[in-house]
């Protein structure tokens, strides 16, 4: 089972900064925090990870509270192309089943004009 | 284009009858992944390769489901007697040494089993 909660859906106004938060209160020391998004018919795209420091590249910046218990994921100028379903992924870095990603039911976001 | 593969895009097929997908990896990439999505729910693991070797499989991948991956490049997924639940997006992805969390995924193949 996905170990992190996410509301079911969002809507965010054109140019604006969508905040999508996710809640890992069970994290361990040694996982990370993955963030991908699905848009439409199209395979997942990875986005982002962080372990315990703020993340910022191309695409978003993720900010991870002190304790690691959730996080959220920044995308500072939302774009319609941005619309699609955003998934918080915690994954071990070593040990355990590092083999796949868990993904659960994610957010839907929507960009509206 | 240098991305994840797949073959076909698309797959219909009867109740009964095998099929195969193809996914062929990021060059280089060393893991591969198999995952099944439907409609609305988030994609599941399937099973994982590291090179030829296949490392994990999930309790989804029944009796029915066999995957391949001969030469530690493309791998094959093969589902036997299909059945109408197995009618899902089938989506490969890869992922280089060293960035097991970094996985790109292929465009999927569709299987409608009617």
């Amino acid at each position: 089972d996905a170990k992190t909660t996410q509301p079911t859906s969002m809507d965010c106004a054109e140019g604006r900064a969508a905040n999508l938060p996710c809640n890992h209160s069970t994290i361990s020391g040694n996982e990370y925090v993955y963030w991908y998004r699905q848009i439409h018919s199209q395979g997942p795209q990875y986005i982002i990870h962080g372990l315990k420091n703020n993340e910022t590249n191309e695409m978003a910046s993720l900010i991870i509270t002190e304790d690691r218990k959730s996080s959220t994921l920044i995308l500072p100028h939302a774009t319609l192309r941005d619309t699609a379903v955003y998934y918080c992924i915690v994954r071990p870095a070593w040990g355990g089943s590092q083999g796949n990603l868990i993904f659960g039911k994610g957010t839907k976001l929507s960009v509206k004009p | 284009d240098t991305g994840v593969s797949q073959d076909p895009r698309h797959k219909i097929t009867k109740r009964g009858q095998n099929v195969t997908f193809r996914c062929d990896p990021i060059s280089e990439h060393n893991r591969l992944y198999w995952y099944r999505q439907t409609l609305g729910q988030g994609p599941e693991f399937l099973t994982y390769f590291q090179n030829e070797a296949q490392l994990e499989k999930s309790r989804l991948l029944s009796d029915r489901f066999s995957a391949e991956r001969p030469k530690g490049s493309f791998s094959t997924l093969e589902i036997q007697r299909t059945e109408q639940g197995d009618s899902a997006m089938y989506l490969c992805a890869s992922s280089p040494p060293g960035g097991a969390g970094t996985a790109f995924f292929g465009q999927g193949t569709r299987l409608t089993v009617v």
